[in-house]
């Protein structure tokens, strides 16, 4: 089956820092990541999007890179805010239909 | 502009009965995604639903079914539950096989 995994569990950070989240997905055939974030009783919300023909994209404080020699994904928050604690998932599909996600990564901004 | 919104927000129901979960996507939206969400875990593909059909569907019993109609609205059936069917069921809608925005889920006890 597919797997796609987190390194870290828990990650806590001081208020103002950068933050990375990383994230091994096992499918050399995907082809399409997205990082969400999601809160605590609510639905996960999109962030930030990457294709396999590209390593990195950047949005507002988020930047997304994708290593694909060794099958990673890494999520960057710049200037970490309370605002960012919450849970973070990567996931992955190579069917464009059906997306595999990780378990999580629990962000803890420390104010 | 609505997002994908989902009804009801709580359900409890005991093992044995059968449950109807709904979704509207997102305006625009033409692809109706359902994931299962346990408790601490990433969600996990149920089916996906594009013009009606069952496009794609993921590990789980013929207990769960689905259907899409003509404005993409769409519901998720389970029948015969049992304890281990309690957990948060999300819905999420996309333009094909572009990203996935998520609604706040149904969270589902079964006792």
């Amino acid at each position: 089956g597919e797997s796609v995994g987190l390194h870290l569990p828990t990650l806590s950070v001081q208020e103002g820092d950068n933050s990375i989240i990383n994230c091994a997905y096992s499918n050399s055939a995907s082809d399409y990541f997205i990082w969400y974030k999601q809160e605590s009783g609510k639905g996960p919300q999109f962030i930030i999007d990457i294709r396999s023909n590209m390593d990195k994209r950047q949005g507002q404080r988020v930047t997304v890179l994708l290593n694909k020699t060794v099958k990673h994904l890494s999520l960057q928050i710049a200037a970490t805010q309370p605002g960012d604690s919450a849970v973070y998932f990567c996931a992955e599909t190579y069917t464009g239909n059906q997306f595999y996600f990780g378990t999580g990564t629990s962000l803890t901004v420390i104010p | 502009d609505a997002g994908v919104t989902q009804s009801p927000t709580h359900l409890i129901k005991t093992r044995g009965q059968q449950v109807t979960l709904r979704c509207s996507p997102k305006s625009g939206h033409d692809t109706v995604s359902w994931y299962q969400q346990a408790l601490g875990q990433g969600p996990q593909f149920i089916f996906q639903y594009y013009e009606e059909e069952e496009r794609q569907r993921g590990n789980f019993p013929d207990r769960f079914s689905g259907h899409q109609f003509p404005n993409y609205s769409s519901e998720l059936n389970v029948n015969a539950l049992l304890l281990g069917d309690s957990a948060l069921y999300l819905c999420a809608s996309s333009r094909r096989a572009e990203k996935l925005f998520f609604g706040s889920g149904t969270q589902l006890s079964v006792l």
